[in-house]
């Protein structure tokens, strides 16, 4: 089963500042299979980010995800109030899927 | 859209079965999964089946015990649990995975998901 670990755990920030989430995985899942969520509480997740760098449908462009291989980020440009939520990281090549245990991203 | 139902309070040992509608455009063309998350917890796959129906895919700890499977005539999705555990416990969701070609199918239209307590 590939483990993927997030970084940080959480982290405070203010609106305007930028983020940097990351995501290792425990082997190589490629470049493509690699998805980013956002999840607000009592809501069901939300696709930011597919095959690691490409945005879904309707996400803004202060979102961006790169990386290859074990080793990826999310980088949040200048937050705003609706940006601060759970983010989970998620690797769709290989089964068993795996979830990353989430960033925090706090006010 | 999609839209889960069939979540309740079971006693640890018993069976339910979660319904998934879909409208049919959606439904036809896309890869189906549940995904779950217990309570204050992360997101955990439980279970996939491809858009033909013909191929189905499970975690360790649920296989021989839950049974996806899709009814294209009624454009929905069906997750059966038996033998349920107190660590089945979760949130259930539906989603429906488009192609989005080199990016393979991610979740990408995810249901509001339907509660499952297992406890005596």
């Amino acid at each position: 089963e590939v483990v993927l670990t997030q970084s940080p755990g959480s982290m405070s920030l203010s609106p305007g500042e930028g983020a940097t989430l990351s995501c290792r995985a425990s082997q190589s899942v490629g470049g493509s299979y690699v998805a980013w969520y956002q999840q607000k509480p009592g809501q069901a997740p939300r696709l930011l980010i597919y095959g690691a760098s490409s945005r879904a449908t309707g996400i803004p462009d202060r979102f961006s995800g790169s990386g290859s291989g074990t080793d990826f980020t999310l980088t949040i440009s200048r937050l705003e109030p609706e940006d601060f939520a759970m983010y989970y990281c998620q690797q769709y090549v290989y089964s068993p899927i795996t979830f990353g245990q989430g960033t925090r991203l706090e006010i | 859209q999609v839209l889960e139902s069939g979540g309740n309070l079971v006693q640890p040992g018993g069976s339910l079965r979660l319904s998934c509608a879909a409208s049919g455009s959606t439904f036809d063309n896309c890869v189906m999964s549940w995904v779950r998350q217990a309570p204050g917890k992360g997101l955990e796959w439980v279970s996939d089946i491809s858009n033909t129906g013909d191929k189905t895919y499970y975690r360790d700890s649920v296989k021989g015990r839950f049974t996806i499977s899709r009814d294209f005539s009624e454009n929905t999705l069906y997750l059966q649990m038996n033998t349920l555990r107190a660590e089945d416990t979760a949130v259930y969701y539906c989603v429906a995975r488009s192609s989005y070609g080199i990016g393979g199918y991610p979740f990408d239209l995810w249901g509001r998901g339907t509660l499952v307590t297992v406890s005596s």
